[in-house]
């Protein structure tokens, strides 16, 4: 199974501020089969990237994915109140599919 | 408008069964795979199970498999997860969620609001 890390735990930012995200594989995610979630309070998870650096439908540019191998990055540049919220990655290109712990990001 | 609604959750004892279910529409169902993502209270996000558009391809994560059973019925657009052998470990907002295509290997672009599964005695 592959183990993905997200760092930091939490990001406390202002809006106009830039986020950076961090997702480590145990071992080598296949074909960069990664994805991106963002979970708000109460509400399922919506995909925000998939193949590590594509937009999903709808997904601002201000959202950008990038990375390979081991090491993944999610992007939220000029954040605003509305992307306070859980990120998750997730690697579907395994037999046994995982997700990260998460990455809070709250907004000042 | 695409939609996916769990139905099946409740409150069960410690050793006994459940039968989540899943109903889809507004798109053509038999083209995609789909999974099921659970999340315990307060915590984060774990993949279950998972299953290719013709059933040729299932997969389970360790912690269910030999316990849980995912299947699909594409005639009538739904797809299941029985879930046997339940422990309290296993309390969690169940997600049905469709894959982008119709293989295993594909992110989710719609997810379910879940059905929540409470195991206690």
């Amino acid at each position: 199974e592959i183990v993905l890390t997200q760092s930091p735990g939490t990001l406390s930012l202002s809006p106009g501020e830039g986020a950076t995200l961090s997702c480590r594989a145990s071992q080598s995610v296949s074909n960069s089969y990664l994805a991106w979630y963002q979970q708000k309070p109460g509400q399922a998870p919506r995909l925000l990237i998939y193949g590590a650096s594509s937009r999903a439908t709808g997904i601002p540019d201000r959202f950008s994915g990038s990375g390979s191998g081991t090491d993944f990055t999610l992007t939220v540049s000029r954040l605003e109140p509305e992307d306070s919220a859980v990120y998750y990655c997730q690697q579907y290109g395994d037999s046994a599919l995982t997700f990260g712990g998460g990455t809070k990001v709250e907004i000042k | 408008e695409v939609q996916l609604v769990e139905s099946g959750g409740g409150l069960v004892q410690p050793g006994r069964s459940l039968r989540l279910s899943c109903a889809a529409s507004g798109f053509t169902f038999d083209d995609f795979g789909m999974h099921w993502v659970r999340q315990a209270p307060g915590k984060g996000l774990q993949w279950v199970a998972g299953i290719s558009w013709n059933s040729g391809s299932i997969g389970y994560a360790d912690s269910v498999k030999g316990r849980f059973t995912i299947s699909r019925d594409n005639a009538k657009n739904s797809l299941y997860l029985q879930m046997n052998s339940l422990r309290p470990e296993d309390t969690a907002l169940y997600y049905c969620t469709k894959g982008s295509g119709g293989s295993y290997y594909d992110p989710f672009d719609i997810w379910g609001q879940g059905t929540m599964v409470t195991v206690s005695s």
